[in-house]
């Protein structure tokens, strides 16, 4: 069965730190997706990244950068210069390629906590 | 206009109530899902439906129902609430393509007192 963890519960840090939320998955599938996803204080859920097993590039968007490691079943997600704009829950998910109806498995969330 | 919008945003009701949310998409995705969210265990799958009439459950589908009648709708029913129902519920579209990400509504919190 498919599992996500995310072992951080909570995280605060003083604004312009770089801080890096991890997260590891189980999965039988040699094909899958692993997600994240951000939830500001209002509540709402807002895709960041996507990343398929296939593709161990790593990833860059701004501030944002993500590496993933598929020989320790790992996707971590490092916000550099961290501002208070990014405090919320941030969530890692998985999905298998050939479960059905293509669902997503949730880690816990990391509730990031930037301090001006 | 969201593209997918959930219905109501906030309830508060009593043990042994009968709730629905709702749940309507403008994205012309053939997949939606209804999830909970709780402190500490992330969002767990309660329904999810592959297309209209189309019914499935999923990890915590226990007390919960749901109906999709359209391909634009899809409600999720509490016959009988009780507070450990008491959650933020998730609705979410997806293609048919696993590679894609679900979209989500913004949400409905639900207090059971």
């Amino acid at each position: 069965a498919q599992k996500v963890t995310q072992a951080q519960t909570e995280i605060s840090v003083v604004e312009k730190e770089d801080v890096t939320l991890d997260c590891v998955y189980e999965t039988r599938d040699t094909t899958y997706y692993l997600f994240w996803y951000k939830q500001p204080p209002s509540g709402e859920l807002v895709f960041l990244i996507r990343r398929n097993s296939f593709d161990e590039q790593n990833e860059i968007s701004g501030r944002y950068s993500w590496n993933f490691q598929k020989s320790t079943s790992s996707f971590n997600f490092t916000i550099t210069a961290s501002q208070v704009v990014d405090s919320a829950v941030y969530f890692c998910a998985l999905s298998e390629v050939y479960n059905a109806g293509n669902m997503l498995t949730f880690g816990g969330g990391t509730r990031l906590m930037v301090k001006p | 206009d969201a593209d997918v919008t959930q219905t109501p945003r906030n309830r508060i009701t009593k043990t042994g109530k009968r709730i629905m949310l709702e749940c309507s998409q403008t994205k012309g995705h053939d997949r939606m899902y209804w999830y909970r969210q709780d402190p500490g265990l992330g969002l767990r799958l309660i329904y999810y439906s592959f297309d209209v009439k189309d019914i499935n459950k999923g990890e915590i589908s226990d007390g919960y129902s749901v109906s999709r009648q359209a391909q634009a709708k899809f409600s999720l029913s509490l016959e009988s609430a009780i507070p450990n129902q008491t959650a933020l519920y998730f609705c979410a579209t997806s293609t048919r393509d696993s590679n894609q990400p679900q979209h989500f509504g913004d949400g409905t919190r639900l207090s059971i007192l």
